[in-house]
């Protein structure tokens, strides 16, 4: 039982480079969200997706954009990467009919050069 | 403004030494109170969810409790292996907002 896949594992991109962050689920949750972590500060939650076709912005959603592909699949884009984009990203996803608990992916860990 | 503080920001204990990690919060309308391990390099993994005020919730050496401004998750003769960070969350809207936790350290 996989969980939530998340790939690539480690990015290092320059300057205004994009990139599309891929996020996977086979639980069969409605729901799913994309968080990012950095030191000091916690997990800040940019994009989340209540149901397939829906998508809402978070605390932190400025120089993103997402897909909800389907009911399994969540893409986070970074359209022009900026240093203030390094982080620790992690995708996550619920059943919310039963409860909010949220189920990680084991994240990605991007610098942006 | 929805907010979670967790306290202390590091802990170093003993094996065998037991103690309690701190979350307050503020929030319209608590929808549930969460609880997280997380361990270097890994994604958060979930411990407990906790409702409504006065309920407890036990798990090996983790109890965790709820007031109606904070939750404590009591740690009783921890293991080295129970050192990780510890995350507190608050349901807000339709997402977690979390804090920034607590690091706990155990040593033999």
């Amino acid at each position: 039982n996989a969980g939530v896949t998340q790939t690539p594992k480690f990015q290092v991109l320059k300057t205004g480079q994009s990139m599309t962050l891929q996020c996977a689920q086979d639980m069969n949750h409605n729901s799913m969200y994309w968080y990012r972590q950095d030191p000091g500060m916690g997990l800040r939650l940019i994009y989340y997706s209540a149901s397939e076709g829906t998508t809402d912005k978070g605390e932190v959603p400025n120089g993103y954009n997402v897909s909800r592909l389907n009911k399994r699949e969540f893409s986070l884009r970074l359209e022009s990467a900026a240093p203030s984009q390094t982080s620790v990203y992690f995708c996550a996803s619920s059943d919310r009919d039963r409860g909010e608990k949220l189920f990680f992916g084991s994240g990605t860990q991007l610098s942006v050069l | 403004e929805d907010q979670v503080t967790q306290s202390p920001e590091a802990l170093r204990l003993q094996e065998g030494e037991s103690s309690s990690l701190n979350c307050s919060y503020t929030v319209s309308g608590l929808r549930g109170l969460f609880w997280y391990r997380q361990d270097p390099g890994k994604g958060p993994e979930f411990l407990f969810t906790l409702y409504s005020a006065g309920e407890e919730k036990e798990k090996e050496r983790l109890k965790a409790t709820l007031t109606k401004k904070e939750s404590f998750l009591h740690i009783t003769a921890p293991k080295p292996e129970d050192s990780a960070t510890y995350l507190c969350a608050v349901m807000a809207g339709t997402a977690l907002i979390f804090g920034k936790g607590t690091t706990l350290s155990v040593s033999s």
